[in-house]
């Protein structure tokens, strides 16, 4: 059964620090695995996506990992700010047979709380 | 990024009547477009993939008849909720495939209440 865990399940910082985030997936056959900020009420929007052969990817204070091996991956958050405060999302993209998207499989999110 | 959009963005109905909500793919052409729902504090959960130009496919135990997808256009999909009842009250997130890329942008959701 494709899975995807992350892990913690909540977080709390203080603003300005750094923060970590982790994600481990079962998912076969692997296409690409993606990370989402979703505010509260909000759809989900794209951090990242990395293909097998990647190994980082950043976006401005946002760096993510895979190693494809362990099947893990990690979501770095630099210099935290108060607008940070929201679910971050681990996906994973399943090839699905006859299409070029994808099925997605969805984390359960890390609820980031940054205070002042 | 590319932009999704949702119309409504909340709607309250009564038990028994029915819903209809939009997705638009407002600058590319999206001939793969889906729908999601979401309870509070869980994740999203695929609810069918709507192709353009002929019929959606549905996850496993979702109704198709209940949930009934048209996608009439490469720039719009709707979801209707049919005979709505106080359970069918969630969080509804359509997204849009990007041909030739792994990229689906995401719409801003629809809150559905069902009294």
């Amino acid at each position: 059964k494709n899975q995807v865990e992350q892990s913690p399940q909540s977080l709390i910082i203080l603003e300005g620090k750094n923060c970590t985030l982790q994600c481990n997936y079962t998912v076969s056959p692997f296409s690409n695995l993606r990370w989402y900020k979703q505010d509260t009420g909000r759809g989900p929007v794209s951090l990242t996506i990395m293909t097998f052969s990647e190994n980082t990817k950043s976006n401005g204070r946002y760096t993510a990992t895979l190693d494809a091996d362990t099947k893990q991956s990690s979501l770095h958050i630099t210099a935290s700010q108060l607008s940070d405060s929201a679910s971050y999302i681990c996906v994973v993209s399943v090839r699905a047979g006859g299409t070029s998207y994808g099925k997605l499989t969805f984390g359960q999110g890390t609820i980031l709380t940054v205070h002042p | 990024g590319a932009v999704v959009s949702q119309h409504p963005s909340r709607v309250i109905c009564k038990s028994g009547t029915s819903v209809k909500i939009e997705c638009r793919s407002l600058d590319f052409q999206a001939t793969t477009m889906f729908w999601y729902r979401q309870f509070p504090k869980q994740s999203l959960m695929l609810m069918a993939t709507s192709n353009e130009g002929s019929k959606a496919t549905y996850e496993q135990g979702v109704e198709k008849d209940k949930f009934l997808i048209n996608h009439a256009s490469l720039t719009l999909s709707t979801l209707t909720v049919t005979s709505a009842h106080p359970e069918d009250s969630s969080f509804y997130i359509c997204s849009a495939w990007r041909a030739g890329t792994y990229e689906q942008y995401f719409g801003p959701g629809t809150r559905l209440t069902v009294t």
